[in-house]
């Protein structure tokens, strides 16, 4: 079954404690990107990458980290994490830049 | 800077009727896409809207964009309780932006 896949579904944790979400697409797409979701605010992009080791900004990236060593991993670092980055996070996937895009589940964190 | 506005934010709407979602974005593109969010779940796709004209339906949905008015709107014909959820769309340029979303709310 075509999907992308976050881990872990529910994180709870403390200013200051390293982290990262994985995402992983079985579905050999080129670009894959993070975006978290607020209230009000709707999706905004954390980062994106358009292949293996081609990663970029996205409208939010102050405080993240991503790589992409691999084409189906795309982990989303958090290295101090902080209270405003309590939120829900999306990864999605897609084939390229004219398709649609592939959503995971989502990631929903907590930084106390 | 691209900007995507949807409206209504929020729609309360009685089953068996008609509305209409707009969403209007700021910058030149051909590529529109609308999303369906299931509160505490993901985003699933809907529809993909690739040139000026396109119109697609599914259901009790259809989606239309014009891409000289920058406009795309996605409308619901006879409401069924079942179409309650976040509705997005999302504008390609070189990356996906996203409008606030409209959360629908379908009541007897």
């Amino acid at each position: 079954e075509a999907q992308v896949t976050q881990n872990p579904r529910y994180l709870i944790t403390v200013t200051g404690k390293k982290l990262t979400v994985t995402c992983s697409q079985n579905m050999n797409h080129e670009y894959m990107s993070w975006y978290r979701q607020d209230p009000g605010l709707g999706l905004r992009q954390i980062y994106y990458s358009m292949n293996v080791e081609v990663t970029d900004k996205g409208d939010v990236p102050e405080g993240y980290k991503v790589s992409r060593k691999e084409k189906r991993n795309f982990p989303l670092i958090l290295e101090s994490p902080s209270p405003n980055q309590t939120s829900l996070y999306f990864c999605a996937s897609r084939n390229d830049r004219v398709t649609e895009a592939f959503f995971g589940q989502g990631t929903r964190l907590t930084v106390v | 800077e691209l900007k995507v506005e949807q409206n209504p934010l929020f729609l309360s709407m009685q089953e068996g009727k008609n509305y209409t979602i707009y969403c209007n974005y700021s910058t030149t593109s051909d590529r529109l896409y609308w999303y369906r969010q299931d509160p505490g779940k993901s985003l699933e796709s809907l529809f993909v809207l690739l040139s000026n004209g396109a119109v697609k339906q599914e259901g009790r949905l259809m989606a239309s964009l014009d891409t000289k008015a920058r406009l795309s709107t996605l409308h619901i014909t006879a409401a069924v309780h079942d179409l309650s959820a976040t509705y997005f769309c999302a504008v390609d340029t070189d990356k996906l932006i996203f409008g606030t979303g409209t959360r629908l709310q379908v009541f007897p």
